[in-house]
């Protein structure tokens, strides 16, 4: 692995099914991020980690949840999909202590809910 | 609330030069960076600034004026490739990046 890696790639989901969206990193950063994408709308952050077994709410958390049992990992879990939450979604992370917040992206995971 | 305003679209010709403008409105400031996206690709950074002034990396330059909340993203000798979209980001005081919504950026030959 190098850098971050996100599965699966692309998606269908029936809506009002369970799905849970993965993301991990081998770079150590102590901060990872969910971001929600859609056409003419700026990146959103959904949850964010600042360390491990600690989680926040970003700008759009509802109907999603994370968990951040170690480092590397950062699971993004949509309990029941509804059809607004088809979008393309990034995991980030960053190292806090670099001064920059730098983020660096995964390749993304392309969800439709019909 | 938090705001950043960067042009949706913007067109130019392989080898000339672009500026594309980011404002921002944002409780507090720690840095504002731009990304550069491709179609269909994770964002990737090109650009962070902190202090006012300008930071100069290759074909690509980026400044910051604080006091105006305004920074722009200088692209040089465009080429081809340089299509995609440029995204403005900032820094707030929560240490949590406040996104445009990107310009995409169409060159033409």
């Amino acid at each position: 692995i190098a850098g971050i890696t996100q599965a699966p790639t692309s998606q269908i989901l029936a809506a009002g099914r369970r799905m849970t969206l993965r993301c991990t990193q081998d770079m150590r950063h102590n901060a990872m991020y969910w971001y929600r994408q859609d056409l003419g709308l700026g990146l959103r952050l959904i949850h964010y980690s600042n360390t491990a077994g600690t989680t926040g709410k970003g700008e759009v958390p509802d109907g999603y949840s994370v968990s951040r049992a170690n480092t590397d990992d950062f699971p993004l879990t949509l309990a029941s999909a509804v059809p607004s939450q088809t979008s393309v979604y990034f995991c980030a992370s960053s190292d806090l202590s670099s001064g920059t917040n730098e983020q660096f992206f995964g390749p993304g995971t392309r969800l439709t809910v019909l | 609330g938090q705001n950043i305003d960067q042009p949706t679209e913007m067109t130019a010709t392989e080898g000339a030069i672009v500026q594309i403008n980011c404002t921002y409105q944002t409780s507090g400031f720690n840095g504002l960076f731009w990304y550069q996206q491709h179609a269909g690709e994770a964002p990737t950074f090109l650009s962070y600034n902190v202090l006012d002034g300008l930071e100069e990396k290759g074909r690509f330059s980026s400044f910051l004026s604080r006091s105006k909340g305004y920074s722009y993203l200088l692209l040089k000798e465009l080429q081809m490739k340089d299509s995609a979209s440029y995204l403005c980001a900032v820094l707030d005081s929560n240490y949590q990046l406040i996104w445009g919504a990107g310009t995409k950026l169409i060159i033409k030959p």
